[in-house]
């Protein structure tokens, strides 16, 4: 597609549910991005695929979250029993390469809204 | 670690004004700096960056310029627009290693009245 897309766009769930929210990035874009915006925190980087390497998931706040990306395209972030603190509008980004070119612009999604209850 | 300090908001202006909105970073290596643009209802769209030190980043008659020696990237406008009420975040990217992740600031609200 054009842009980066995400659904859903709007999820309510209930405290202890499972969530799983999906980005599709920009074709061809090879690095993926997940942040988390909050009124508390601001926007907090939480994961990174670039290709077949393994993924940076140094900014996951907990071992509830997990993220995969198949086939190198579609990547789906999952929230296992999610908690009230979850609610958040989580953003997809995608660039073309990281290799060493500094200033690649990352293209966001409009993200997906959580609110638990 | 890599962290970004906007100025606290939000900011109320008259059309036509003198926008400043200041940005400090604190970065280990070379970073890239960012003004990333979140208008009401849609998602993050950046706004200009710069890539070096001195740099000059503009678009849409917003600018900012990377100063190495004060770690700052202030974004101006000389004459804001009610269409610039907007929440703005200043970012970095530090290019070190291979992860290019973006660190933000808080944002900054900004609501321009005719």
């Amino acid at each position: 597609g054009a842009g980066v897309s995400q659904s859903p766009s709007n999820k309510v769930t209930e405290k202890g549910k499972d969530v799983e929210l999906r980005c599709d990035p920009i074709s061809g874009h090879t690095a993926l991005y997940w942040y988390r915006q909050s009124l508390g925190q601001g926007l907090e980087f939480l994961i990174y695929f670039q290709g077949n390497s393994a993924p940076d998931k140094s900014g996951l706040p907990s071992d509830r979250f997990s993220a995969e990306r198949t086939g190198g395209s579609v990547s789906t972030l999952t929230i296992q029993r999610t908690q009230q603190e979850d609610s958040a509008v989580y953003l997809c980004a995608s660039i073309g390469s990281t290799s060493g070119n500094p200033g690649y612009t990352q293209y966001f999604g409009p993200g997906t809204r959580l609110t638990v209850l | 670690g890599d962290s970004v300090t906007q100025m606290e908001g939000p900011v109320t202006l008259s059309e036509e004004a003198f926008l400043t909105i200041n940005c400090t970073y604190t970065a280990t290596g070379y970073p890239s700096l960012f003004w990333y643009v979140q208008y009401p209802g849609e998602g993050l769209q950046l706004l200009l960056k710069a890539t070096k030190a001195d740099d000059k980043g503009s678009n849409k008659g917003f600018e900012a310029t990377y100063r190495k020696e004060t770690t700052s990237f202030h974004l101006e406008k000389g004459s804001v627009q009610v269409s610039d009420s907007a929440v703005y975040f200043c970012a970095l990217s530090d290019f070190t290693g291979a992860n290019s992740k973006l660190t933000f600031g808080k944002g900054i609200t900004l609501s321009v009245r005719p």
